[in-house]
């Protein structure tokens, strides 16, 4: 079965400090994953495909297959990154079904 | 473009009761998609919809039903509301099956 796991419900960094947000996933196949970001009341929005390997707002994610990780990370956060942080997962073939992880909340500390 | 516009925002039930979380896009988006989040959880898909005509059910679909009989619309039934549907209710759509999904703004849902 496909699973998203984000083992962090809370990440509290100061300013400036490096950012690590963890996914792993479990999935018989070659996978699709995405970064989502939520701002406190705000509606999701898309912050990285793992297919068009950007970087968004200075974050980065790499998709690695051996671990099946798709960590998102940022050298340098800044206060206005705090948010909630969804990792999820493409099912293939199939409606274009995401699976969701339950979330971990970023707070950046100045 | 208005992007996926979802109403109400708000809506407060009593147990029993139905009522249709409405969902529209303008952006000629094939695939949209229902979800609930609840704290803990993430986001639950409840129902999906590869194209107008065409829908199927997701993780949590007990409860809920769906229509799509034009590309922009996607309503949510609640056919008879109890306070596990207590929720945040996301509407979203795609264009293609990799791209990613946009979302709407949300209805907060309570169920007394």
């Amino acid at each position: 079965a496909q699973r998203v796991t984000q083992p962090e419900k809370l990440l509290s960094v100061f300013k400036g400090a490096p950012v690590e947000l963890k996914c792993n996933y479990s999935y018989s196949g070659s996978p699709e994953l995405f970064w989502y970001v939520q701002y406190s009341r705000q509606r999701l929005q898309l912050l990285l495909r793992h297919i068009s390997r950007e970087s968004i707002k200075g974050f980065t994610a790499d998709l690695n297959k051996g671990e099946t990780s798709f960590h998102l990370k940022k050298p340098f956060a800044q206060e206005e990154d705090s948010a909630m942080y969804y990792c999820a997962l493409n099912h293939r073939g199939g409606g274009n079904k995401l699976t969701f992880g339950t979330g971990t909340q970023l707070k950046v500390e100045l | 473009n208005a992007g996926v516009t979802q109403t109400p925002k708000f809506q407060v039930l009593k147990t029993g009761q139905s009522m249709t979380l409405q969902c529209a896009q303008d952006m000629n988006h094939e695939y949209m998609s229902w979800y609930r989040q609840d704290p803990g959880m993430g986001l639950r898909l409840i129902h999906y919809s590869v194209g107008a005509g065409i829908t199927d059910q997701g993780e949590v679909p007990n409860g809920y039903n769906v229509s799509r009989s034009t590309t922009e619309d996607f309503p949510l039934r609640l056919l008879s509301a109890a306070p596990s549907q207590t929720s945040v209710y996301f509407c979203a759509s795609s264009p293609t099956a990799n791209y990613g999904y946009t979302f709407g703004s949300g209805t907060r849902l309570t169920v007394v």
